[in-house]
């Protein structure tokens, strides 16, 4: 069964600094995708960014980019000039090419200290 | 374009009370789902829906039903509300292509607590 795991339940950092949020997955499979998903307090989902497995070069939005290491099976998402407005839980989900349904990892509390 | 709705935002029932969540989405999506979020454990898939009269079972399906008449709404249904059912839900709607979901968007979340 594929598995998704952030290890870090609460982040913080200065703002405008730099953080990056960890998450390792667990698949056999080859052809799948992954995706970071913010939540604000105001509980709704917003995808930040999607990186499929086929594609070598790291996925970029704006100021959020990811480092994806496919023989290590690690999907970190890294914030840069972290603002206020960061602050929020953040998912990592896993889906296989072929699968219907996302596998969510328990997610990082983000907070932004000003 | 409101994306996805769902209502209502809040509800509290009563243990073996039911009660029916709606979701709806205006983007033409084939693809439906439903999620419910728990402390420390994320989401997790309960019911999805690849078109019309056609859906199936996620990863905790146990307590509720769902059917999907149009494309554009896809109800989830408490039979007899349990405390084990005290959740956030998730409606999320995306494209069907070539046999699976794209990238799904969620809508805002109803928080449903069973006393």
């Amino acid at each position: 069964a594929q598995t998704v795991t952030q290890s870090q339940p609460e982040m913080s950092v200065q703002e405008a600094e730099t953080v990056t949020l960890s998450c390792t997955y667990d698949t056999s499979e080859s052809d799948y995708y992954l995706f970071w998903y913010k939540q604000p307090p105001s509980r709704q989902m917003i995808l930040v960014i999607r990186q499929e497995a086929y594609k070598q070069q790291n996925a970029t939005e704006n100021r959020f980019s990811v480092n994806f290491q496919k023989a290590a099976k690690s999907f970190s998402l890294k914030i840069s000039d972290s603002q206020l407005g960061d602050a929020a839980m953040y998912f990592c989900a896993y889906r296989y090419q072929g699968a219907q349904k996302l596998v969510f990892g328990q997610g990082t509390r983000l907070t932004i200290n000003p | 374009n409101a994306g996805v709705t769902q209502t209502p935002k809040f509800q509290v029932l009563k243990t073996g009370q039911s009660m029916t969540l709606q979701c709806a989405q205006d983007m033409n999506h084939e693809y439906m789902s439903w999620y419910r979020q728990d402390p420390g454990m994320g989401l997790r898939l309960i019911h999805y829906s690849v078109g019309a009269g056609i859906t199936d079972q996620g990863e905790v399906p146990n307590g509720y039903n769902v059917s999907r008449s149009t494309t554009e709404d896809f109800p989830l249904r408490l039979l007899s509300a349990a405390p084990s059912q005290t959740s956030v839900y998730f409606c999320a709607s995306s494209r069907f292509n070539r046999g699976q979901a794209d990238t799904q968007y969620f809508g805002p979340g109803t928080r449903l607590t069973v006393l």
